[in-house]
């Protein structure tokens, strides 16, 4: 079943912008982990979140967590033409099963 | 390229053909998963392997019928499907003796039912 739910469905920025989107949950998690799909293409995973943790970087990408909100945001700063893809969150709810949200959808324009 | 692949890329079948949907992974993994992608909707868990063996079946109608012969390889047979199964069919393998599992994912096979 769904369990992440991800906001806003669509973003579209400029390029050198900064891209912010959020996750919701309902239930506990193990970790939570964002991964990035270009049009047609597998899934790529960015950057996990442990349950005990906060905050965490990668490059130019930003997680949060708040495990009271059970809510997560990935910012992804000083953004570029190639950012342009779907942006899902996956939560680990311990079970060897990862539940995926339908995605927000970033378009970065020249 | 992430280790997954998956053949055919594209595949369009009418309703009462038989084909079959191939995912192989390098990446040393003992876990493999489908996933059915619909537009505008969240990833669909169909079934897991783990070491072989099928340890999760969403609901999956028994037209898709899988199949694990050893850690590298998945298979997806389809007979008589639906139009509303036209999707983006995703394969995802993941070391499933790791803390945390990360799934590695292959291009998918973007089948078309007439």
């Amino acid at each position: 079943s769904q369990q992440g739910e991800e906001d806003p469905q669509a973003l579209s920025i400029q390029e050198g912008e900064n891209a912010t989107m959020n996750c919701s949950y309902k239930t506990s998690i193990n970790n939570l982990q964002w991964y990035r799909q270009n049009s047609g293409r597998g899934l790529v995973h960015l950057i996990l979140i442990r349950s005990n943790e906060r905050e965490k970087h990668s490059g130019r990408l930003r997680v949060t967590l708040d495990t009271s909100k059970k809510s997560s945001s990935l910012l992804i700063t000083a953004s570029r033409a190639a950012d342009t893809a779907s942006y899902f969150c996956a939560t680990d709810g311990g079970d060897y099963k990862l539940s995926f949200g339908a995605g927000t959808t970033v378009t970065v324009r020249a | 390229e992430t280790g997954v692949t998956q053949t055919p890329r594209h595949l369009v079948m009418g309703m009462t053909n038989k084909k079959s949907l191939k995912c192989e992974q390098h990446l040393g993994h003992n876990a493999m998963y489908w996933y059915k992608q619909s537009a505008k909707k969240p990833l669909e868990l169909m079934f897991v392997y783990n070491f072989k063996e099928q340890t999760e079946n969403n609901s999956v109608p028994s037209r898709f019928s899988p199949e694990c012969p050893n850690s590298s390889h998945l298979f997806l047979h389809l007979h008589t499907l639906q139009p509303e199964d036209s999707a983006l069919y995703l394969c995802a393998s993941e070391d499933s003796t790791s803390s945390y599992n990360e799934q590695f994912f292959g291009p998918g096979t973007r089948l078309t039912v007439l």
